[in-house]
């Protein structure tokens, strides 16, 4: 079975552009998340998507967005790119069930010049 | 009182120690827990789901303690390559996954 894979592994960018992730969950998966983690700080929580909806966002300024596609699959956006915004950006599906755990994307590092 | 709180460690054992690490938490009303390790640079890896009565896989023992408000994940045993951050995710509002900075351990020969 195949995990949940992101692309690009590697991204650089320059200040005021946008940026682009994706990640395609694990199959059967309808919940994604989205987690930013800088350089030594822990993750913290973007953004939830579960059958197609935004359900639940962190404490991030609006230029972070994203969607979810039919298929389950979801982008993360962010729009006018500041050099804060370097860092690792972790996706990760769960079941449907309430007690399931994350498994998590190999990331996409993100970096701004 | 941040909502999930770990020691950032690092904890130095040598191999063969039996560490532990606890995780509190703020929110009364979080209903399941998880144990996940990272190494440096990469993703996080599922370690183990903590259950109220408590579950053991291996070396690895996690306990819930309600009262308290806290989680532990106990090593027995260290190996080198336990050497890891160790994180713990206490849910909000069901579904919001928090987790905590980590604790770091290095296990050394």
């Amino acid at each position: 079975e195949a995990g949940v894979t992101q692309s690009p592994t590697h991204l650089i960018k320059t200040r005021g552009q946008q940026a682009t992730l994706r990640c395609s969950p694990i199959s059967g998966h309808t919940s994604v998340y989205w987690y930013q983690q800088a350089l030594g700080l822990g993750l913290q929580f973007l953004l939830w998507y579960d059958e197609g909806e935004e359900r639940n966002r962190g404490n991030f300024p609006p230029r972070f967005s994203g969607r979810q596609f039919p298929n389950y699959s979801s982008e993360l956006n962010v729009n006018a790119l500041e050099l804060e915004d370097s860092a690792l950006y972790l996706c990760a599906s769960r079941a449907g069930t309430y007690n399931s755990p994350l498994h998590f994307g190999n990331g996409t590092r993100l970096t701004v010049t | 009182r941040k909502e999930v709180e770990q020691d950032p460690g690092p904890f130095n054992v040598p191999e063969g120690a039996t560490v532990a690490f606890n995780c509190t938490y703020s929110n009364s009303a979080s209903q399941s827990f998880f144990w996940y390790r990272q190494d440096c640079r990469k993703e996080p890896k599922l370690l183990m789901s903590v259950y109220s009565s408590g579950n053991e896989d291996g070396r690895f023992t996690a306990q819930l303690n309600r009262a308290s408000q806290y989680i532990s994940l106990l090593i027995r045993d260290s190996k080198l390559s336990d050497s890891a951050t160790y994180l713990c995710v206490v849910p909000r509002d069901g579904n919001k996954l928090i987790f905590g900075a980590g604790t770091r351990l290095a296990v050394h020969p």
